[in-house]
């Protein structure tokens, strides 16, 4: 089955405790993104990135880092978390190369930091 | 800055009712305009997508109008059902370069039945 797993669902943490949210795709996709998803501000980017070790920024990068060492994975970081990265996450792909291909998303990490 | 705009943030028909829900761009770049459904717990999945050389395109009870020329699109849900209560993003992305998708702030849609 062609899915988008993201791990951990849930993630309760505390400020400035390192946290990594991993993101695994298997349909061989170029393509990987993170978003994050607040009330009244729909999805927003985080990082993208077009392909094995290459990785750009979304709209609203601070405070993440991303890598992409391998095309299955996507790995977000939050080296510092803080109380304003509390969020509905998601990772997504898509295959590259087209501007009108599916996203497909994974079912969403929810983070809060205290 | 919000490249796609979407209005209104919330809605809530009665069974059978025809929800709208109306999107806006202003980069004339843009040539792929989906729509994505999100259930509650779960991660968007694409509902329906349309080019800018069409002006309509149906795919059941769910139909996209578009307007190039005001550069505006919308979702309509005929005949609408409690199961189609849910948060709907429009979106938008351009060729070339990373082909970002660009998505509005989304619309949760309640059916009452």
């Amino acid at each position: 089955e062609a899915q988008v797993t993201q791990n951990p669902r849930y993630l309760i943490t505390v400020t400035g405790k390192k946290l990594t949210v991993t993101c695994s795709q298997n349909m061989n996709h170029e393509y990987m993104s993170w978003y994050r998803q607040d009330p009244g501000l729909g999805l927003r980017q985080i990082y993208y990135s077009m392909n094995v070790e290459v990785t750009d920024k979304g709209d609203v990068p601070e405070g993440y880092k991303v890598s992409r060492k391998e095309k299955r994975n996507f790995p977000l970081i939050l080296e510092s978390p803080s109380p304003n990265q509390t969020s509905l996450y998601f990772c997504a792909s898509r295959l590259q190369g087209q501007g009108n291909t599916e996203a497909f998303f994974g079912q969403g990490t929810r983070l809060t930091v205290v | 800055q919000q490249q796609v705009k979407q209005s209104p943030q919330s809605l809530i028909v009665q069974k059978g009712g025809i929800p709208i829900i109306n999107c806006a761009y202003e980069n004339t770049a843009f040539d792929y305009f989906p729509w994505y459904q999100q259930f509650p717990g779960k991660g968007p999945a694409l509902l329906i997508a349309i080019r800018p050389d069409v002006s309509e395109k149906k795919e059941g009870r769910f139909t996209i109008s578009f307007n190039k020329s005001a550069k505006q699109f919308s979702l309509h849900i005929m005949d609408s059902q409690p199961g189609d209560s849910a948060t709907y993003f429009c979106a938008a992305s351009m060729r070339g370069g990373a082909n970002n998708l660009f998505f509005g702030t989304g619309t949760r849609l309640t059916v009452i039945p």
